[in-house]
């Protein structure tokens, strides 16, 4: 139990454009979804907090107007990296918190983004 | 924020034990400290979480003194396949300090 999916899990995009990820709780229901960005040989950085139905809260320094967060169900968070540059590229993962567990972060595979 | 302090790299034979220690001098009464494994590309898998004294699972064993300002993660036996990078993390919900990694070990295992 406890399996969190992420689609796409790479997506190449050109520069401008805007890119969607998807993260969904497969088999709970997830109160609170989190965004992390993780650069080649780096830590992951938490980009984002979000609760189901209302406003992401974002890191210092995260764009929120680049980085938009939708957590409209139990189930389902997006992100959407709009007008996407090179240095957007990088590998961003989602976790969730399950509603009722207090202390584990269930994991998204990750997705990686390249921006051309 | 409870600060985590662990060594950048660590090198370990196939089949030894490997013990990695994490430092969390500013742990507050209500934070669990948990461990995750991170292979490349791909999410963070956890591994195991403590609040005191000694945890064990079928993959490790969680070391925490009576102080709580560190913890071991113990690996037996480790093979190949272990090859990963460990972080340590340290908090709970109310203080939401334990969504933030560190810099994590990068632990290569030795054929």
């Amino acid at each position: 139990g406890a399996v969190v999916s992420q689609h796409p899990s790479w997506v190449i995009c050109k520069s401008g454009t805007s890119v969607k990820i998807e993260c969904r709780s497969l088999d709970f229901q997830a109160t609170t979804m989190f965004w992390y960005r993780q650069f080649p040989k780096q830590s992951l950085m938490l980009m984002a907090t979000s609760n189901e139905g209302s406003k992401a809260t974002y890191e210092q320094g995260v764009e929120k107007d680049k980085f938009l967060i939708n957590h409209a169900s139990l189930t389902l968070s997006t992100l959407t990296v709009t007008s996407a540059h090179p240095e957007d590229s990088s590998f961003y993962i989602c976790s969730a918190r399950r509603f009722g567990q207090n202390y584990e972060q269930y994991f998204g595979p990750g997705t990686r983004l390249t921006v051309t | 924020l409870a600060k985590t302090t662990q060594p950048i790299s660590m090198d370990s034979y196939e089949g030894q034990e490997v013990n990695i220690t994490c430092s969390h001098n500013n742990i507050a009464t209500n934070d669990y400290i948990t461990w995750y494994q991170q292979f490349p590309s791909q999410g963070p898998r956890f591994i195991i979480q403590g609040y005191k004294t000694k945890v064990t699972n079928e993959v490790a064993s969680l070391f925490i003194p009576a102080d709580r300002k560190s913890s071991t993660l113990s690996l037996p036996r480790v093979s190949l396949s272990d090859t990963a990078v460990y972080y340590c993390l340290v908090g709970d919900w109310d203080t939401g300090n334990q969504f933030y990694f560190g810099t994590g070990t990068s632990l290569t295992v030795i054929p």
